[in-house]
């Protein structure tokens, strides 16, 4: 069964450092995301992307965070100067049309900023 | 605004006992219900969705949930829990294009034996 995957499982990162999260959605969706969750916090919508551009993002993606679909198969999350809060797991996410609800997500990048 | 209310953080059960895990949501219109599982080091796993018709659904590995509009609660049961079954598990409402998605907190289940 296809499945949405991501690299690395883990990363350590120093604060101010830039940090790219890679996720492989499954081939024939067309709708992708990133979602984070902080330890013990529930997950929250971080960004939503199709045809190439953002759809939707909430107010936790700022000017630090951007994304990119760099070829027909990677989906990326950058951060440029991560912080201490933005410890987290990383979760992609993507689904197949307009009119599918389900999103089926990857096993998420744990990330650590020191 | 929308928002979903997991109200155990934890529960503990012993293998072969019934489980029901709540959730409320509060969501503008007619929601899409999800729950996920997550097992350690592994991602979101779809049990079940509802989305319309019969308020009862059926999902994988033996687990039903029970949307009841009156009560904005979409609880999750199981009538035998197995070792397997401990995990996160995460209740989520989605909007009518499949874009936003609203999880709750989780709730994280230990199966005894």
């Amino acid at each position: 069964e296809p499945e949405v995957t991501q690299t690395p499982s883990h990363q350590v990162t120093q604060m101010g450092q830039e940090v790219i999260l890679r996720c492989v959605p499954i081939s024939n969706h067309l709708y992708f995301y990133w979602y984070r969750q902080i330890l013990g916090q529930k997950v929250e919508f971080l960004v939503s992307f199709y045809n190439n551009e953002i759809s939707e993002k909430s107010e936790i993606f700022d000017d630090q965070f951007s994304v990119e679909r760099p070829d027909g198969s990677n989906f990326t999350l950058k951060i440029r100067s991560t912080k201490l809060e933005d410890s987290a797991m990383y979760f992609c996410a993507s689904k197949y049309g307009a009119t599918q609800e389900t999103q089926y997500f990857g096993p998420g990048t744990r990330l650590l900023v020191l | 605004a929308q928002s979903v209310t997991q109200p155990d953080i934890h529960i503990t059960v012993s293998e072969g006992a019934s489980l029901e895990l709540r959730c409320n949501y509060s969501y503008g219109a007619t929601p899409y219900l999800f729950w996920y599982v997550q097992s350690p080091g592994q991602g979101l796993q779809l049990l079940l969705k509802y989305f319309s018709g019969d308020t009862l659904v059926q999902g994988i590995k033996g687990f039903e949930a029970e949307f009841k509009r009156s009560q904005s609660s979409f609880n999750l049961r199981k009538p035998s829990v197995h070792w397997s079954d401990a995990a996160e598990y995460f209740c989520a409402v989605g909007d009518r294009g499949g874009n936003q998605f609203y999880f709750g907190t989780g709730t994280s289940l230990t199966v005894i034996p």
